[in-house]
C-alpha cells in the first residue's frame, strides 16, 4: 500500500499568512494527487486535482504542486473561512490512500 | 444541482449488519465510478470500496474485504454498502462520493454526499 505522510499534523496561522503543506507518498504517485479541505461536521470539498489543477469554484489562493513523492499546498494568503482540516489522497494505485490531515488553526 | 444523500445508518450490534444507500441526483449517474469513504470519530478519511459504472470492476480495502459489498443500481440512480459482521472498528461517519476519471478531476472524490452515521457497540 502507498502510505501518505502530511506534514505539519497541525500549523497555527494569522489571517494574510501564507500557509504550505506537504505531503509525501510512499512511492511515486505521477501526479495522482488530490487536496481536500474539511471543516467540522461537514463533509469534505475538492480544491485541488492532479497534483496542480484548481477545482472549479476554488479561490485561487490555493495552489498544488509537486511530482514523483513530494507534493505540496500553498494558500498564498489565509483566510478566516480557510481555518479547517487538509487532507491529500492518491489516486495512482488501490487502495486509495489519505494522508493523515493537517489541522490549519487561528493563531 | 449534484447531489449525494447517504440514508441507512444507525446503531448495530458486533456482529451485525446494515446497508447503506445513496442517492444520487443531478447528474448522469452511470458515466460514473463511485465510492464509499468513511471517517471514524476525531479521525481522518479512510477510503473503503470503489465501483465502476457498470459495475464489473470493484475495489475493496483490505480491512472490509469479505464483509462488505459495494453495488449500485443504475435505473435508480443509487449506490449501496452491505456491510455484514460489522466490528467496533467499523464505527464511522460513511460518506458517498463520485469518483471522477475524467479531465473534470482526475483520480479524485469530486462530489461528496453528507455522511451517514454507523455506531456499532453492543
Amino acid at each position: 500500500d502507498i502510505q501518505m505522510t502530511q506534514s505539519p499534523s497541525s500549523v497555527s496561522a494569522s489571517v494574510g499568512d501564507r500557509v504550505t503543506i506537504t505531503c509525501r507518498a510512499s512511492q511515486g504517485i505521477n501526479r495522482w494527487l488530490a487536496w481536500y479541505q474539511q471543516k467540522p461536521g461537514t463533509a469534505p470539498k475538492i480544491l485541488i486535482h492532479a497534483a496542480s489543477s484548481l477545482q472549479s469554484g476554488v479561490p485561487s489562493r490555493f495552489s498544488g504542486s509537486g511530482s514523483g513523492t513530494d507534493y505540496t499546498l500553498t494558500i498564498s494568503s489565509l483566510q478566516p473561512e480557510d481555518f479547517a482540516t487538509y487532507y491529500c489522497q492518491q489516486g495512482s494505485t488501490y487502495p486509495l490512500t489519505f494522508g493523515g490531515g493537517t489541522k490549519v488553526e487561528i493563531k | 444541482e449534484v447531489q449525494l444523500v447517504e440514508s441507512g445508518g444507525g446503531l448495530v450490534q458486533p456482529g451485525g449488519s446494515l446497508r447503506l444507500s445513496c442517492a444520487a441526483s443531478g447528474f448522469t449517474f452511470s458515466n460514473y465510478w463511485m465510492t464509499w469513504v468513511r471517517q471514524a470519530p476525531g479521525k481522518g478519511l479512510e477510503w473503503v470500496a470503489n465501483i465502476k459504472q457498470d459495475g464489473s470492476e470493484i475495489h475493496y480495502v483490505d480491512s472490509v474485504k469479505g464483509r462488505f459489498t459495494i453495488s449500485r443500481d443504475n435505473a435508480k440512480n443509487s449506490l449501496h454498502l452491505l456491510m455484514n459482521s460489522l466490528r467496533a472498528e467499523d464505527t464511522a461517519v460513511y460518506y458517498c462520493a463520485r469518483y471522477s476519471r475524467q479531465s473534470s478531476a482526475w483520480y479524485a472524490f469530486d462530489i461528496w454526499g453528507q455522511g451517514t452515521m454507523v455506531t456499532v457497540s453492543s
